[in-house]
């Protein structure tokens, strides 16, 4: 199988400007995850949606949104971009309930001029 | 709230040598536990998985624990090698509950010198 795939890879972007990354996960998984990952914070999540609905959420500004389409592919978009929001995006699908296994795709690094 | 914490943010060791990570929980009694590897600027990839009643868990030569009374897994590389560097990351966690929403350690990053 297909591991989960991210695009773009790499992404430069200036203040105030918004930014929508894709998703791909691995086929037969409904549960699709982000997280945003820097050298300070780690690992954070952002929110996870399952067959099409979010069913969870981080502690993130409603500047990060996301969405998730039938065919479980994923986006998530950030308007009004901030210094801080340079980061490693990372998306991570799953398909089991039961442990929570993440599969983690390349990330998307985002650089916020 | 929850808290985790691994020993160190970074452990450098000899090729050849057993390389040992901590991962210490407080505030919650996950039912099992998963390490990931992570090299740079990449995303994290699945290890192990470690349930509450195995105590220990074995593949090649990664070793883990589990103790729930001290409520810490170790993890173990044995032989190690430079390509076993990386950052190691625990993440405590119980069934069906987290809905996508895996809490990680911050991780230690692991350099293995020939």
């Amino acid at each position: 199988k297909a591991g989960v795939t991210q695009t773009p890879r790499y992404l430069i972007k200036t203040r105030g400007q918004q930014v929508t990354l894709s998703c791909s996960p691995i086929s037969g998984h409904r549960s699709v995850s982000w997280y945003q990952q820097t050298p300070g914070q780690g690992l954070q999540f952002l929110f996870e949606y399952f067959s099409e609905t979010q069913r969870n959420k981080g502690n993130f500004p409603g500047r990060f949104s996301g969405r998730q389409f039938s065919n479980s592919r994923s986006e998530m978009n950030v308007s009004t971009l901030e210094l801080g929001d340079s980061a490693l995006y990372l998306c991570a699908s799953s398909s089991s309930t039961l442990t929570d296994t993440q599969y983690f795709g390349p990330g998307t690094r985002l650089t916020v001029l | 709230s929850q808290k985790i914490e691994q020993n160190s943010e970074a452990l450098n060791i000899q090729e050849g040598k057993t390389a040992t990570l901590t991962c210490n929980y407080t505030n919650y009694s996950p039912a099992y536990l998963q390490w990931y590897r992570q090299d740079p600027g990449r995303g994290p990839v699945f290890l192990l998985l470690i349930r509450e009643n195995e105590k220990e868990k074995r593949k090649e030569r990664l070793k883990v624990t589990f103790d729930t009374t001290l409520k810490q897994s170790l993890f173990h590389i044995t032989a190690s090698q430079p390509a076993d560097s990386a950052t190691y990351l625990c993440a405590p966690s119980n069934y069906g509950g987290s809905q996508g929403n895996l809490i990680f350690g911050k991780g230690t990053k692991l350099s293995v010198k020939p």
